[in-house]
C-alpha cells in the first residue's frame, strides 16, 4: 500500500485566498484526521470522520475552515479566506477500528503570506 | 489548555547512551498512552503504546514507563543510535473515545 497521501506537499498563497488540502487515506481504513502542527502547541486533531461522516470537529479553529469526506478514499481541508496565522504542516491520518495506531501522511506545508 | 505536555523542546545525547524523554498529562480520564517519532518532511510513525492498566512495556530498546499517581510516563531508549534523531510526541487517549490527545514534541539529537 502506498500509505496515507497528501496534496500538494508545499502550498504558498496570499491572505486571502482560498486553500483547499487533500488526502487520500489507506484502502480499508474507516477512521480519518486531520492535524496542525505548530511550534508552540505541536499536534493539534482539527477534526475526525469515522465512514465518512464527521465526528468531532471541535478543533476547527474557526468558520474559515471546513472539511469534507465525501467518499472513503477522499478527503478535503479548506480555508476561506486564508491569514498568515494559519501557516503551519497539515497533517491526514487515517486507522483501522481505533484511533490509536494512526498512520500519517507526509504532511502539507501551507506558508500564507 | 493543554492537557498532554511535553516540557523539553530538545535533549541531546550522546550515542550508545540512555536517552530519557518525559511527557506529563493533567486528564484522569487517559487510559492509553503512546509514542509517535517523526522525520524531517516525513508524517509521525507509531512506536510505543501502553495501556492505564500497566506501568512499563517494552519493545527492544524501547521502553516506556506510566506513572499513574504522577500522571507521568517516559520512554527510554537503550542504546541510543543515531538513526534515533527525531522529534518524538507523546498522545493520550480517554477511554472509548476516538482521537488522541498530542503533546509539543521533544527533538531528540544523538552525537556520535
Amino acid at each position: 500500500d502506498a500509505g496515507v497521501i497528501q496534496s500538494p506537499r508545499h502550498e504558498v498563497t496570499e491572505m486571502g485566498q482560498e486553500v483547499t488540502l487533500r488526502c487520500k487515506p489507506i484502502s480499508g481504513h474507516d477512521y480519518l484526521f486531520w492535524y496542525r502542527q505548530t511550534m508552540m502547541r505541536g499536534l493539534e486533531l482539527l477534526i475526525y470522520f469515522n465512514n465518512n461522516v464527521p465526528i468531532d470537529d471541535s478543533g476547527m479553529p474557526e468558520d474559515r475552515f471546513s472539511a469534507k469526506m465525501p467518499n472513503a478514499s477522499f478527503s478535503t481541508l479548506k480555508i476561506q479566506p486564508s491569514e498568515p496565522r494559519d501557516s503551519a504542516v497539515y497533517f491526514c491520518a487515517s486507522s483501522f477500528l481505533r484511533a490509536y495506531e494512526q498512520y500519517f501522511g507526509p504532511g502539507t506545508r501551507l506558508t500564507v503570506t | 489548555d493543554q492537557q498532554v505536555k511535553q516540557n523539553s523542546p530538545s535533549l541531546s545525547v550522546q550515542e550508545g547512551r540512555i536517552s530519557i524523554l518525559n511527557c506529563d498529562y493533567t486528564n484522569s480520564m487517559f487510559d492509553y498512552f503512546l509514542w509517535y517519532k517523526k522525520y524531517p518532511a516525513e508524517g509521525p510513525t507509531f512506536l510505543i503504546s501502553i495501556s492505564s492498566i500497566k506501568d512499563k512495556n517494552e519493545d527492544g530498546r524501547f521502553t516506556v514507563f506510566l506513572n499513574k499517581s504522577a500522571k507521568h510516563l517516559s520512554l527510554h531508549i537503550v542504546p541510543s543510535q543515531p538513526g534515533d534523531s527525531a522529534v518524538y510526541f507523546c498522545a493520550a487517549s480517554e477511554e472509548g473515545a476516538q482521537k488522541l490527545v498530542f503533546g509539543q514534541g521533544t527533538r531528540l539529537t544523538i552525537n556520535p
